[in-house]
């Protein structure tokens, strides 16, 4: 089965309004955790990524919460914009110690911005 | 998103057919990755080569056949596909193994018929 999957496969917010994408992942040995935006004909693009050994990352606009005890992450986005608008997939890595070396995906969450 | 090249965009191909896919990074990365996304499915990992050399094949049919010439370059050989291998074909380079930020490329869209 999946290791690491998405809660909503649709997010709909308001223009203007900040937006919380949550990912759920079972392995507790995962230690680099990605968010990928994906528009339509392109490929993923990166977002942000964290590591194991912090909680929280911040960028323009993004923020990445990780939360290693229930094994929880999400991806705000401040103030969305139309240009928002996309399917967002988090993705993650076990690395340290000799572990996979590519990246297992969830299924991704469409979201999508009213005007 | 230009750092990762991916030609064709699109195919189409017979199941008797025997095509390729080419990948090129201009980023001076180590490590190169072919995925498969579907369109009821996570991406999927299928291949990974660090500095030339084949490290994970997540157990991929062998009618799909990745070739990496130099860290720069990676093709995926296809022959005698099946229509449920239609998929989008996607591309990513990171600096080392596991651990790094992948770009992707664009991804080759294929269809099966």
């Amino acid at each position: 089965g999946e290791s690491v999957g998405l809660h909503l496969p649709t997010l709909s917010v308001q223009e203007g309004d900040n937006s919380i994408i949550n990912c759920a992942y079972s392995n507790s040995a995962s230690d680099y955790f990605i968010w990928y935006k994906q528009e339509s004909g392109k490929g993923p693009q990166f977002i942000i990524d964290i590591r194991s050994n912090m909680d929280k990352r911040q960028g323009q606009r993004v923020t990445v919460l990780l939360n290693k005890t229930v094994k929880h992450l999400s991806l705000q986005i401040a103030a969305t914009q139309p240009g928002d608008s996309a399917v967002y997939f988090c993705a993650e890595n076990f690395w340290s110690g000799g572990g996979a070396d590519g990246l297992t995906f969830g299924k991704g969450t469409h979201l999508i911005i009213q005007p | 998103e230009t750092g990762v090249t991916q030609t064709p965009r699109h195919l189409v191909m017979g199941m008797t057919n025997k095509k390729s896919l080419k990948c090129e990074q201009h980023l001076g990365h180590n490590a190169m990755y072919w995925y498969k996304q579907s369109a009821k499915k996570p991406l999927e990992l299928m291949f990974v080569y660090n500095f030339k050399e084949q490290t994970e094949n997540n157990s991929v049919p062998s009618r799909f056949s990745p070739e990496c010439p130099n860290s720069s370059h990676l093709f995926l050989h296809l022959h005698t596909l099946q229509p449920e291998d239609s998929a989008l074909y996607l591309c990513a380079s990171s600096q080392d193994r596991g651990g790094y930020e992948q770009y992707f490329g664009p991804g080759t869209r294929l269809t099966v018929t």
